[in-house]
């Protein structure tokens, strides 16, 4: 299985809601990333997730909050968002973090995240 | 910041044709890897290039990694509307973390 899950898959928030994206992998996966996806450009790394821990925050504003409860699981919480976080969110998960192995990450779907 | 620039930014080409996609930097990369995102999708990997000169062939696709391992390209024979998305590279390295290039977003007409 060679899956990553990510729910829902389209999500449409006002400014004031609170909500969550959530990410799955059964792969024994130690690393779990979050990517934020403008249309027509490249996924930018957000935050990285080594062994349950936080290992990256790319400068991301407090309004997005990464939780990994377990090596399978990411979540993303959003609040007070504003309509320039429209995108597309990707999680992503790879072997390990270890610097010397290339690793390969495999992408999940995607949530399409819509700011009103 | 390991920046890399992807050329051409957008290619539209009818079905059959070749191409090639360049991703260069002025850093060296331990390896690089390829990713095509299709729309609605998120990228799946392509290929790993690890060894400088490498060439590598997955069906009508081939890439190259450069020989200072600074530059890579991915061609395309004969292309088809299924080759239709947005190919990514981005080098491997460092703490895990990887930086994508700026992506060419190829079209194939049928």
């Amino acid at each position: 299985d060679t899956e990553v899950t990510q729910t829902p898959k389209h999500l449409v928030m006002g400014m004031t809601n609170k909500k969550s994206l959530k990410c799955e992998q059964h792969m024994g996966h130690r690393a779990m990333y979050w990517y934020k996806q403008k249309a027509k450009k490249p996924p930018e790394l957000m935050f990285v997730y080594s062994y349950e821990k936080l290992s990256i925050n790319e400068s991301v504003p407090s309004r997005f909050s990464p939780e990994c409860p377990n090596s399978s699981l990411l979540n993303l919480h959003l609040h007070a968002l504003q309509p320039e976080d429209s995108a597309l969110y990707l999680c992503a998960s790879s072997q390990s973090l270890v610097t010397w192995a290339v690793h390969e990450q495999y992408f999940g779907p995607g949530t399409r995240l819509t700011v009103t | 910041t390991q920046l890399l620039e992807q050329s051409p930014q957008f290619l539209s080409i009818q079905e059959g044709e070749n191409l090639t996609v360049y991703c260069n930097s002025s850093s060296v990369f331990s390896s690089l890897q390829w990713y095509r995102q299709e729309p609605g999708e998120g990228p799946v990997l392509l290929v790993t290039v690890v060894t400088g000169g490498e060439v590598k062939k997955l069906k009508r696709l081939t890439f190259q990694f450069g020989d200072a391992r600074k530059d890579s390209s991915l061609h395309i024979t004969a292309a088809q509307p299924g080759d239709t998305g947005l190919y990514l590279c981005a080098p491997v390295g460092g703490a895990g973390k990887s930086t994508f290039g700026d992506g060419t977003t190829l079209t194939v007409k049928p």
